[in-house]
């Protein structure tokens, strides 16, 4: 079945560090991949999301881009700060057809140091 | 735009107990999605409303589980006889359903449950 997996954390950057996590996925087809960002005591949010190979999502300073070829998602930011400090989540979904729930890796812990 | 809510934040009952958990999702999304997380792990699917319509469920719900969204407004989800393992947080998502941003889920908090 379809699933997606992350690099394991937890990670721990300085401040302004470059930040990659990893993420692949298998599934038959291109689904829509999806990051989701959870900061300490609050719910889950989306933060970029990618629909078709070679699209780029960004938000924030963060970026991933959709490669069909090695089924990766990798979310990567410049410079990380202190409020960055978050569980990472990726996610995949078929949205458009009787499914569209997501499925989620098993997040990656970013605590960022002053 | 108030968000995704769930009610209770936290639920914490003795095993054996039943237990039900509401959603009201953002006031315009027609579809609601149930997940459950446990521990260091991503949320996993459990079921999915299109308006009333409980169109998806997954194995993980068993028959102790059970969903509604009576006139496709708000959502509960039941849990009967509860097992310790089934202690983990659920989540509540909405999306539009029909926009740009359909395939776009907005979580609620959570509503973290301990069985003892």
């Amino acid at each position: 079945g379809d699933s997606v997996t992350q690099m394991e954390g937890p990670v721990t950057l300085s401040e302004e560090a470059f930040l990659t996590i990893n993420c692949t996925y298998t599934a038959t087809g291109y689904p829509s991949l999806f990051w989701y960002v959870q900061y300490p005591g609050e719910g889950l949010q989306l933060l970029l999301k990618a629909t078709k190979a070679d699209d780029k999502g960004s938000n924030k300073g963060f970026e991933a881009t959709y490669r069909k070829e090695t089924t990766s998602f990798h979310l990567e930011k410049g410079s990380v700060q202190v409020s960055d400090s978050a569980v990472y989540f990726c996610a995949l979904s078929w949205y458009g057809g009787s499914q569209g729930n997501l499925i989620f890796g098993k997040g990656t812990k970013l605590s960022v140091k002053p | 735009d108030t968000g995704v809510s769930q009610d209770p934040r936290h639920k914490i009952t003795k095993r054996g107990q039943n237990v039900t958990f509401r959603c009201d999702p953002i006031s315009e999304h027609n579809r609601l999605y149930w997940y459950r997380q446990t521990l260091g792990q991503g949320p996993e699917f459990l079921t999915y409303f299109q308006n009333e319509a409980q169109l998806e469920k997954s194995r993980l719900l068993s028959d102790r589980f059970s969903a509604e969204r009576p006139k496709g407004s708000f959502s509960t989800l039941e849990i009967q006889r509860t097992e310790q393992g089934d202690s983990a947080m659920y989540l509540c998502a909405s999306s539009p359903g029909t926009s740009g941003r359909a395939d776009e889920q907005y979580f609620g908090p959570g509503t973290r449950l301990t069985v003892t």
